[in-house]
């Protein structure tokens, strides 16, 4: 069975502490990774998406990494404005018309 | 460029009773999908549309939910008669090309649905 798990669940750093946040995934031929981060109340809001292993991407103070178990989100000196529940998502095996969500990871970043 | 609109944001409603929930896609994505994310759940699909076909109702939970896309444009969900359990986030998204998931979704702020 198709599994996207996300972890920690929570996570508190202080402003300028960087850390990683771990997405591992069990689909057969993975389609993309999906990162994305939401805010309460809100939407989630697209950053990322890789396809294949060893495939980085930055975005500011994000940088995503993919290998063939797992992705990386790594917060590189965050800010509090950082704070958010960011998710992961992959399509599942044999349908390539959804995403399968894995449960996030909610940052706080204290200042 | 305007994003998913959802309507309403909010919606409170009696067990029993029916609920229309909105969707506006980006103008020119073809595809859209509902999600649904229930409390203390992953969000969870629920179903696919190319411009007004369904292409995936996989993730509807039974036959008091139907959706509708009529004219390709907007969608509706509509939930008749509510239970309690319906009680959720739902999230509209949508996608430009072919529909592969690999294409890019972009969410809505979703609606918030409580059932009392």
């Amino acid at each position: 069975e198709d599994q996207v798990t996300q972890s920690p669940e929570a996570l508190r750093l202080q402003e300028g502490e960087s850390s990683s946040l771990n997405c591992s995934y069990t689909v057969s031929g993975l389609r993309g990774l999906f990162w994305y981060r939401q805010d309460p109340g809100k939407g989630p809001e697209f950053l990322f998406t890789l396809y294949s292993a060893g495939e980085e991407k930055e975005k500011e103070r994000l940088k995503a990494t993919l290998t063939k178990k797992e992705s990386f989100l790594h917060i590189t000196a965050p800010k509090p404005e950082d704070s958010a529940t960011y998710l992961c998502a992959v399509p599942p095996t044999g349908s390539a018309r959804q995403l399968t969500f894995g449960s996030g990871t909610q940052l706080t970043v204290l200042p | 460029e305007a994003g998913v609109t959802q309507f309403p944001s909010h919606s409170v409603i009696e067990k029993g009773q029916t609920v229309t929930l909105r969707c506006d896609p980006i103008s020119g994505h073809d595809n859209l999908y509902w999600y649904r994310r229930v409390m203390g759940k992953e969000i969870k699909f629920l179903l696919h549309f190319v411009k007004e076909s369904k292409q995936d109702e996989s993730g509807m939970p039974n036959n008091r939910f139907l959706a509708e896309r009529t004219g390709g444009t907007y969608s509706t969900l509509k939930v008749q008669p509510a239970e309690l359990e319906d009680s959720g986030v739902y999230f509209c998204a949508s996608s430009h090309r072919t529909g592969l998931a690999t294409d890019t979704q972009y969410f809505g702020p979703g609606t918030r649905l409580t059932v009392l």
